[in-house]
């Protein structure tokens, strides 16, 4: 089975820092697909960026990107320029063909002005 | 496009009366999910369908909880009798494959009194 551990309930992040939020997972799929969700209070969740575990390059969408290390089993999440919309929970989840999408307890994440 | 709906967004009832939310997911996805979601963590997968076949429902208290996907487009989750414990919010998603992620609708917030 799959598991998604997120060990930071929250962090904050002033204004127009970078912040990197810690993923560690586990699995036995040989090929598999890790995402990162934000849910910002009381809204719905947004697929924020997501890597395939057989490819090496990191995935990038704009202000985000992830620090994916295979060996490790770590899939970290680094927000650039923060800023006060960023302000939210944020999930790491992962999937393969054959499991459903598993999600961590995620990580409260606070902009300071 | 549109994006994923849900209704209603907030429902109250007392404990052992039923309840049914809507969902109808964007249009195209074939895969449609079914998440419960305890204030404080993470969605938890209550089912899967692929067009209106059930792909995993092994989450899915069946003694009191149901769901169909009737013409393999919309979807109702309804909960007879309800507990205390089914407060939380019910999220519904779709999506076109395990690859592109899923993409979430508001979500019902469910309170059981």
């Amino acid at each position: 089975a799959q598991t998604v551990t997120q060990s930071q309930p929250e962090m904050s992040v002033q204004e127009a820092e970078t912040v990197t939020l810690s993923c560690t997972y586990d699995t036995s799929e040989s090929n598999y697909y890790l995402f990162w969700y934000k849910q910002p209070p009381s809204r719905q969740m947004i697929l924020v960026i997501r890597q395939e575990a057989y490819k090496q390059q990191n995935a990038t969408e704009n202000r985000f990107s992830v620090n994916f290390q295979k060996a490790a089993k770590s899939f970290s999440l680094k927000i650039s320029d923060s800023q006060l919309g960023d302000t939210a929970m944020y999930f790491c989840a992962s999937n393969s063909g054959n499991t459903p999408l598993v999600f961590g307890k995620g990580t409260r994440l606070s902009v300071i002005a | 496009e549109a994006g994923v709906a849900q209704s209603p967004r907030y429902k109250i009832i007392e404990k052992r009366q039923s309840v049914a939310f809507w969902c109808n997911p964007i249009s195209g996805h074939a895969t449609l999910y079914w998440y419960q979601q305890i204030l404080g963590q993470g969605p938890k997968l209550l089912i899967q369908f692929q067009n209106n076949g059930v792909v995993d429902d092994s989450q899915l208290p069946k003694d009191r909880f149901s769901a169909e996907r009737l013409k393999g487009v919309d979807s109702t989750l309804k909960i007879q009798p309800a507990k205390l414990e089914d407060s939380a919010v019910y999220l519904c998603a779709s999506s076109l494959g395990y690859w592109y992620g899923q993409y979430f609708g508001p979500g019902t917030r469910l309170t059981v009194t």
